[in-house]
């Protein structure tokens, strides 16, 4: 089935690390990713893994996947007060009709405090 | 060049009316994607488009939504008959090839549909 979980809420300090959990059910995804929304904007694509892949860190993001597990992280060093937004993390559904929809999880506002 | 351009912003219709969504994706994008969000929820997949071809639409509600991606001009998603439950943001994304993973989707600012 098709389903991707985040936490609702995440409160860190400004400077801190913000780490940002994610479950998904699918095992065929090939790939993951994670998108920025800001108040009343559309969504921003920050990074993505692919599927045969741990790790991958680009500047301050570091994505995490454990594959047998079926969770993904996202961690953002060094949290500035423009970070705060809701995180989503989303798969692409390769099965049924079209490819390449995303099916995205019910995201996580992370707050930033000075 | 201009990112995805969705219009209006936000939209108000009264229960009953009619609601027309626009999406102009990116210059040289050919795919459209529209996807909703419900409020405090994340987005979820309603329609996938080509030019004048509807490829995915498992989506959709099976009544009163429709989309349209022609060969001159935006992406139209209509919303007949409108109840307080469509209430929502639409969101649409555009991709120069088949969309994602191959290539990166560009999303739109929204619209925000309120039905009262």
């Amino acid at each position: 089935g098709e389903d991707v979980e985040q936490s609702l809420f995440l409160s860190v300090r400004e400077g801190d690390s913000s780490v940002i959990n994610c479950t998904y059910t699918d095992s065929s995804s090939t790939y993951l990713y994670w998108y920025k929304q800001e108040p009343g904007a559309g969504l921003q694509l920050l990074t993505y893994i692919f599927s045969n892949m741990d790790m991958k860190q680009d500047q301050r993001l570091t994505v995490l996947l454990n594959k047998k597990d079926k969770h993904l992280s996202l961690r953002i060093a060094d949290t500035q007060t423009g970070d705060s937004a809701i995180y989503f993390c989303a798969e692409t559904a390769k099965r049924g009709g079209a490819t390449n929809k995303l099916i995205f999880g019910t995201g996580t506002l992370l707050a930033v405090q000075p | 060049n201009a990112g995805v351009m969705q219009n209006p912003r936000h939209l108000v219709r009264r229960r009953g009316q009619e609601a027309r969504l626009r999406c102009s994706p990116m210059k040289g994008h050919s795919h459209v994607y529209w996807y909703r969000q419900l409020p405090e929820e994340g987005l979820k997949f309603m329609v996938y488009l080509q030019k004048e071809n509807i490829i995915d639409e498992s989506g959709m509600p099976k009544e009163r939504f429709s989309a349209e991606f022609p060969k001159e001009g935006p992406s139209i998603l209509r919303i007949q008959q409108v109840v307080r439950g469509d209430s929502a943001a639409y969101f649409c994304a555009s991709s120069p090839l088949f969309g994602p993973p191959d290539t990166e989707a560009f999303f739109g600012q929204g619209t925000r549909l309120t039905v009262v």
